[in-house]
């Protein structure tokens, strides 16, 4: 069983760009979530997604956007990036469960993203 | 809305010594808890969950933590702890029926020789 992967490990951007981060769960999760975590803070929750559909959204303006894809892998889209958008992006992924928030989540290690 | 309380930032320790990592939370509604270890250039893995029963969970690497409903906390133990557990934990909630999590800024658990 493959772990959860994400690329790249290391990014920079500058202020106003755009950014496609990329994320591979492991085989069978059908829910995928993204998390910003910066420096020194805890992770905190974007969005999910349960079969190619958003699940659930956090404070999180509309530039910050996903995809999933059939075949186990998602992707974060962040436009017109702005310098507090600086931190490590978290992606995770977990089975379907029937109890909606108690899934256990596998995380993957992470992309730095720097803006400068 | 519900928030976490990591009440200590950092917590140094002596190899083989107990440790307890404190964690507070608010919620107007039932939740599920969660404790999670981050090391050094990783991401979280999941120490241990509580979602209902018995307030006493185990969880991996000989940690543990107990459920209190009316002091609204869920704090994390280990009777001794080994250099390997130097590490970053967070406390997370999640309210029953949501699937948005809310995650503490975390304690850093720094394990001397």
């Amino acid at each position: 069983e493959t772990g959860v992967t994400q690329s790249p490990t290391h990014l920079i951007k500058t202020r106003g760009q755009q950014v496609t981060l990329r994320c591979s769960s492991q085989s069978g999760h059908n829910t995928v979530s993204w998390y910003q975590q910066a420096l020194g803070q805890g992770p905190q929750f974007i969005f999910q997604y349960y079969r190619e559909e958003e699940n659930g959204r956090g404070n999180f303006p509309p530039r910050f956007s996903g995809l999933q894809f059939p075949n186990y892998s998602s992707e974060l889209n962040v436009n017109a990036l702005e310098l507090d958008d600086s931190a490590l992006y978290l992606c995770a992924s977990s089975l379907e469960s029937r109890l909606a928030g108690a899934d256990t989540q596998y995380f993957g290690p992470g992309t730095r993203l720097t803006v400068l | 809305a519900q928030s976490v309380t990591q009440l200590d930032s950092q917590v140094p320790v002596f190899e083989e010594a107990p440790v307890e990592l404190r964690c507070n939370y608010s919620s107007s509604v039932s939740v599920y808890l969660f404790w999670y270890v981050q090391y050094p250039n990783q991401g979280l893995q999941l120490l241990l969950k509580y979602l209902s029963g018995s307030t006493l969970v185990k969880g991996i690497n000989g940690f543990e933590a107990e459920f209190n409903k009316s002091q609204t906390s869920f704090h994390l133990r280990k009777p001794s702890v080994h250099i390997s557990d130097t590490a970053e934990y967070f406390c997370a909630v999640s309210p029953g029926g949501s699937y948005i999590p809310t995650f503490g800024r975390g304690t850093s658990l720094i394990v001397h020789p």
